[in-house]
């Protein structure tokens, strides 16, 4: 079956040091998310890609990058960790055309001290 | 750009009971979908249902209705017969184009 996944499922951090979230899917979608989780602001959208070598920010970028190589992965990086990124973080994606469902990974919640 | 609002962080509803989650949107597109997901303890994210903007009628999934009014821009999930299964986070979202944008969700707890 078609899926897709996250790693790790659960990081601890320190403050300044670069983190990588990974993001794998086997749907074949062209669209993939990053999304964080926070309380009292649902989902909020880091960054999105449309295809392989597309990518874009979204609400709350700042401090985060990816790259799409590959139709596959869309691993998200933190380029210097600040507590203000301790949430968890999801990742998605979808078909691309409008209505489809999107299809999310298990999560990583990252706690940076 | 688009908003979506979810005015109650928390609900409660006896088991067996019924409970509307309210949503509310803001948009300038006509072509658009809804959706509600649930996200259970597990943290899985779980398509609960979907509309789209052009069907007047309102979607149904077994024990799960939505109340689509377009131009309040509302959008409610009622949940009929509640279960202690249906305890979790409910996110309500806006799709026009590629991407969802979600409401900052309800905690609903059902009573047993």
């Amino acid at each position: 079956d078609a899926e897709i996944t996250q790693s790790p499922r659960h990081k601890i951090t320190e403050t300044g040091r670069q983190v990588t979230l990974a993001c794998h899917q086997t749907w074949n979608h062209n669209n993939m998310f990053w999304y964080r989780q926070d309380l009292g602001h649902g989902l909020r959208l880091i960054h999105y890609s449309y295809g392989v070598q597309d990518t874009n920010k979204g609400e709350v970028s700042d401090g985060y990058s990816v790259s799409r190589s590959n139709t596959e992965d869309l691993p998200l990086t933190l380029e210097s960790a600040a507590s203000s990124q301790t949430s968890v973080y999801f990742c998605a994606s979808s078909a691309g055309s409008l209505g489809t469902e999107a299809f999310f990974g298990q999560g990583t919640r990252l706690t940076v001290v | 750009a688009q908003t979506v609002t979810q005015s109650q962080p928390e609900m409660s509803v006896q088991e067996a009971e019924t409970v509307t989650l309210s949503c509310t949107y803001d948009t300038s597109e006509s072509d658009y979908y809804l959706f509600w997901y649930k996200q259970p303890p597990s943290r899985q994210m779980i398509l609960v249902i979907r509309q789209e903007a052009y069907k007047q009628q309102n979607a149904t999934e077994n024990r799960f209705s939505v109340n689509f009014q377009k131009a309040a821009k509302s959008f409610s999930l009622k949940i009929s017969d509640s279960q202690l299964g249906d305890a979790a986070m409910y996110f309500c979202a806006y799709n026009a184009g590629n991407m969802l944008t979600f409401g900052g969700g309800t905690r609903l707890m059902v009573k047993p």
